[in-house]
């Protein structure tokens, strides 16, 4: 399973932008990457997941280079809700059962 | 049920007792995975259940430590002989599927908190 490196916190505030940038430097080819957001007191939630360029959804996007090395997870306009630690995993079902491999994550807290 | 549920919510037990973790995953997932979360510590897997296959046994930390899955639905995790290392939040998660060449969405439970004094 490749290894993923993020910061271990970040503070930003209500209505800004925030990028949170995941280092995954041996993904393999068949690896998509996936982040999960996790509140405290509960169990981590899907945000989103993407293999190359660009997804976006209600909730975030996730922008991937060409070389797929990093993925950085961008929140729009946040609010005070979206404290939370964010998690990002690298891996792929055929080659690892499924299992998913957490690291650390970050921690976002927004500042009123 | 609409999600994944856990029983018990909270669990204190003493040194030396056995416990016993129950998970309900959603109706018709197949795959189902047990994982430790320890205070302030991200998640580390214990064990994956699909469908009729030999369940994935690689992350128990010990032998005290064991799953079942009867009837591919509802789910025990057994810490035997407990130890206050032992301390955590045990969460559980279904998918439908372990998935192919895609991660597909793990659904989570709430978790049950686990505490040996």
């Amino acid at each position: 399973l490749a290894k993923t490196t993020q910061p271990i916190s970040m503070d930003s505030y209500e209505g800004q932008e925030v990028n949170i940038t995941c280092s995954h430097n041996n993904i393999a080819t068949n690896d998509y990457i996936t982040w999960y957001q996790q509140f405290p007191s509960q169990g981590p939630r899907f945000i989103i997941q993407g293999y190359k360029t660009k997804v976006t959804n209600e909730v975030a996007s996730l922008f991937i280079p060409a070389d797929r090395k990093s993925s950085t997870l961008s929140l729009p306009r946040v609010s005070l809700s979206d404290t939370a630690v964010y998690y990002c995993l690298v891996g792929n079902g055929s080659s690892n059962t499924g299992k998913l491999i957490f690291g650390q994550g970050t921690t976002l807290q927004v500042k009123p | 049920g609409a999600g994944v549920s856990q029983s018990p919510s909270n669990k204190v037990t003493e040194k030396g007792k056995d416990v016993e973790l129950r998970c309900d995953p959603i109706s018709g997932h197949t795959a189902l995975y047990w994982y430790r979360q320890s205070l302030g510590q991200g998640l580390e897997f214990l064990i994956y259940f699909q469908g009729n296959s030999a369940p994935d046994k690689s992350g128990l930390p010990s032998d005290r430590f064991s799953a079942e899955r009867t009837g591919g639905s509802v789910s025990t995790l057994t810490i035997q002989r407990t130890q206050q290392e032992d301390s955590a939040v045990y969460l559980c998660a279904s998918s439908f599927s372990s998935g192919l060449a895609v991660f597909n969405e793990q659904f989570f439970g709430p978790g049950t908190r686990l505490t040996v004094l």
